[in-house]
C-alpha cells in the first residue's frame, strides 16, 4: 500500500486563492521531503527540500513567498500556493525517504481558473 | 493501469564497468519516458528522457532507447564511475502532466 500519501489528488479554484497540499509518510518517520512542479510539456523539476524542523531549501527560481513550505512534523510536510494564479496550473508531486528508500505521493493537479 | 517495473537493486560494480538497469512499462496511450538519479540525501535530478518511440535519450555517458515493441526504457553507460553511485528511478507520465508514475529505484554503488 501507499506509503506517502499526497492530498488533495485534484483542486480547481478561482485566481487570488491560496491551496494547501499535504504529504504525509504513514509507515514512517521523514526528516526530509521532497516537492516537484511539472512544467507544462516538460519534465519534473525539484521546487525545494523541505527539512522538519527547519526552513525549506528552495531552488533557484521557485518563488519562497509564493510556495510556503512548512515540515512541522516528522511525518506532515504541506505546500501552500499562495494567491494562486493561472500560470501556477501544474502538477506537483511529493516524496520521502524512510524505510530504506525514496516514496512517492501520488501527486495533486492544480487547476487555477 | 500504467505501472512502471524496474529491476531490482541493490546494484554494486566496480570502476569502468557496464552498467544496464532494466526499466518497462505499462501504458495506455503514448507516454514520455525519464530516468531521474537521486545523490544521497538530494531530491531527484533528470538524467534523460524519451517523448516517443525509438527515441533515444542521453546524458552524462548515460543512454537510454524508448522501445515500443518491447515496452521497455533501459538505461545503460559503458564505463560507470564512482561518482554515479546513486538511486536511479525510472518514470513515466505525459508531458502535460497528468500522471506521473515512477519504478521503486535502483541503487547503485561503484566501487573504486
Amino acid at each position: 500500500g501507499a506509503v506517502v500519501s499526497q492530498h488533495p489528488s485534484r483542486v480547481i479554484c478561482k485566481s487570488g486563492t491560496s491551496v494547501k497540499i499535504e504529504c504525509r509518510s504513514l509507515d514512517f518517520q521523514a526528516t526530509t521531503m521532497f516537492w516537484y512542479r511539472q512544467f507544462p510539456k516538460q519534465s519534473l523539476m525539484l521546487m525545494a527540500t523541505s527539512n522538519e524542523g527547519s526552513k525549506a531549501t528552495y531552488e533557484q527560481g521557485v518563488e519562497k513567498d509564493k510556495f510556503l513550505i512548512n515540515h512541522a512534523s516528522l511525518t506532515l510536510s504541506t505546500l501552500t500556493v499562495t494567491s494562486a494564479h493561472p500560470e501556477d496550473s501544474s502538477f506537483y508531486i511529493c516524496s520521502a525517504i524512510g524505510l530504506g528508500s525514496t516514496h512517492f505521493g501520488d501527486g495533486t493537479r492544480l487547476s487555477i481558473l | 493501469g500504467d505501472s512502471v517495473t524496474q529491476m531490482e537493486g541493490p546494484v554494486t560494480l566496480s570502476e569502468e564497468a557496464f552498467l544496464t538497469i532494466n526499466c518497462t512499462y505499462t501504458a495506455t496511450g503514448y507516454p514520455s519516458l525519464f530516468w531521474y538519479v537521486q545523490y544521497p540525501g538530494e531530491g531527484l535530478q533528470l538524467l534523460l528522457k524519451a517523448t516517443k518511440a525509438d527515441d533515444k535519450g542521453s546524458n552524462k555517458g548515460f543512454e537510454a532507447t524508448y522501445r515500443k515493441e518491447t515496452t521497455s526504457f533501459h538505461l545503460e553507460k559503458g564505463s560507470v564511475q564512482v561518482s554515479d553511485s546513486a538511486v536511479y528511478f525510472c518514470a513515466l507520465s505525459d508531458l502535460d502532466g497528468n500522471q506521473f508514475y515512477f519504478g521503486t529505484g535502483t541503487s547503485l554503488t561503484v566501487i573504486p
